[in-house]
């Protein structure tokens, strides 16, 4: 089964709209933190947000927030207020700690976001 | 703060040669984790080094090899060149590890590899 279920493989929205992306995972770690990268064309994979599996609260960065949803395993990406610069690839991605007891990452197949003028 | 560095951020092989690549860490990182993406395959793990130890191994053969250096600056290899190792080589450092580590990973730009 797949750890990382990224189910939009390509997305338009309309400049200064708001969007969601969609992550859902599968793990049995007690314990695991969810990431999500932006890869723009250039190929380097940027640091978004984070969210641990024990935090009480949804994460937001700036236009960033996670909709965190553990019961039904879903930590979904909502970019608010899209800029044309948000055109890139965006990769969830998970590590659990416990079970590789490491810096492991697990990612997505991630979803190419495209933003219209 | 200086970011993650790696070098070369191009470079052509052909098939059987060897390659280098190297990663340096964010300044006090002690985790540096190592990553292949193909169009193919995605994102897939290969290794990850922590104080100069090998934590964490992904399935790729042995021809993929690294270590890590006292300074935490991070070198993998690749022998014996295949056509299907061309791909985007990217680094990744950490300040910690461990079971109750939530600290961010920071890639750098990769190296992007193509073997003829």
């Amino acid at each position: 089964a797949q750890k990382i279920t990224q189910t939009q493989p390509g997305m338009f929205v309309q400049e200064k709209e708001a969007v969601t992306l969609d992550c859902t995972y599968d793990t049995s770690d007690p314990s695991y933190g969810l990431f999500w990268y932006k890869q723009p064309s250039s190929g380097e994979m940027i640091f978004l947000i984070y969210q641990g599996s024990y935090d009480q609260q949804n994460a937001t960065e700036g236009r960033y927030s996670l909709n965190f949803q553990k019961a039904r395993k879903s930590a979904n990406l909502v970019i608010s207020a899209s800029q044309l610069g948000d055109s890139a690839m965006y990769f969830c991605a998970m590590r659990e700690p416990y079970n590789n007891a490491g810096n492991m990452l697990t990612f997505g197949g991630g979803t190419r976001l495209m933003v219209k003028p | 703060k200086a970011g993650v560095t790696q070098t070369p951020r191009y470079l052509i092989k052909t098939r059987g040669q060897q390659v280098t690549l190297s990663c340096s860490p964010i300044s006090g990182h002690r985790s540096v984790s190592w990553y292949q993406q193909t169009p193919g395959q995605g994102l897939q793990f290969l290794f990850e080094y922590f104080s100069e130890t090998q934590r964490n191994k992904g399935n790729f053969p042995g021809r993929f090899s690294g270590r890590q250096f006292s300074n935490s600056r991070s070198e993998m290899n690749v022998s014996t060149l295949e056509l299907g190792d061309s791909a985007l080589y990217l680094c990744a450092s950490s300040p910690s590890a461990g079971p109750l580590n939530t600290g961010e990973l920071f890639f750098g730009e990769g190296s992007r590899l193509t073997v003829l």
